[in-house]
């Protein structure tokens, strides 16, 4: 079946710091790969995405590379913000006869420190 | 665009009370989702629909819980009778076909209920 793996949270970091949330994941077929955030009190955004092996997603300074060979899609972000500090989820989409329904990962919490 | 519109934000009722939580997709969007997000069980597809047809009802945890989307602008999810295990965010996300697996859904704030 299709599945979505994240590293558990809660992590906290100080301003400037880098990210890392790892993410993988199994799937049956060619998935598309997303990272939504979702700020204290809102819904879920996307973040980012990437629909083929080696595409690298981009966006805020956030940016995860496909990886098929490692079913790995990884988010990064060189120097993190207060800003920053909300639940991120990796997800996953395979395309079928229902349309391509996203299945997500339990969230990561991310919490930075000034 | 006005994105998709929950209401309410915030509900609060008694355990045994029907309980209606409205959606608006985007409009053009024919794809309608209903997410369940709690601490436990992180976040559950209840049900989606697509061009106002029930696609796939596999995630509404039992009878008490329905859900309709009698045209393109508008779906409900009705909880009855409620149950403080019902208490959680409930999500509206709206995609157009082809997309989904592309990019991805557009989710509204959420209603938050709380069942006492």
């Amino acid at each position: 079946g299709n599945s979505v793996t994240q590293m558990e949270g809660p992590v906290t970091l100080s301003e400037e710091a880098f990210l890392t949330i790892n993410c993988t994941y199994t799937a049956t077929g060619y998935p598309s790969l997303f990272w939504y955030v979702q700020y204290p009190g809102e819904g879920l955004q996307l973040l980012l995405k990437a629909t083929k092996a080696d595409d690298k997603g981009s966006n805020k300074g956030f940016e995860a590379t496909y990886r098929k060979e490692t079913t790995s899609f990884h988010l990064e972000k060189g120097s993190v913000q207060v800003s920053d500090s909300a639940v991120y989820f990796c997800a996953l989409s395979v395309r079928n006869n229902q349309g391509g329904k996203l299945i997500f990962g339990q969230g990561t919490e991310l919490s930075v420190k000034p | 665009d006005a994105g998709v519109i929950q209401s309410p934000r915030h509900e609060v009722t008694e355990m045994g009370q029907e309980v209606t939580l409205r959606c608006k997709p985007i409009s053009g969007h024919d794809y309608l989702f209903w997410y369940r997000q709690t601490m436990m069980r992180g976040l559950e597809l209840l049900i989606y629909f697509n061009n106002n047809v029930p696609i796939d009802d596999s995630g509404m945890p039992e009878d008490r819980f329905s859900a309709k989307m009698p045209n393109a602008s508008f779906s409900t999810l009705k909880i009855q009778p409620s149950e403080p295990r019902d208490s959680a965010v409930y999500f509206c996300a709206s995609s157009s076909t082809g997309i989904p697996s592309t990019y991805g859904y557009t989710f509204g704030s959420g209603t938050r209920l709380t069942v006492v």
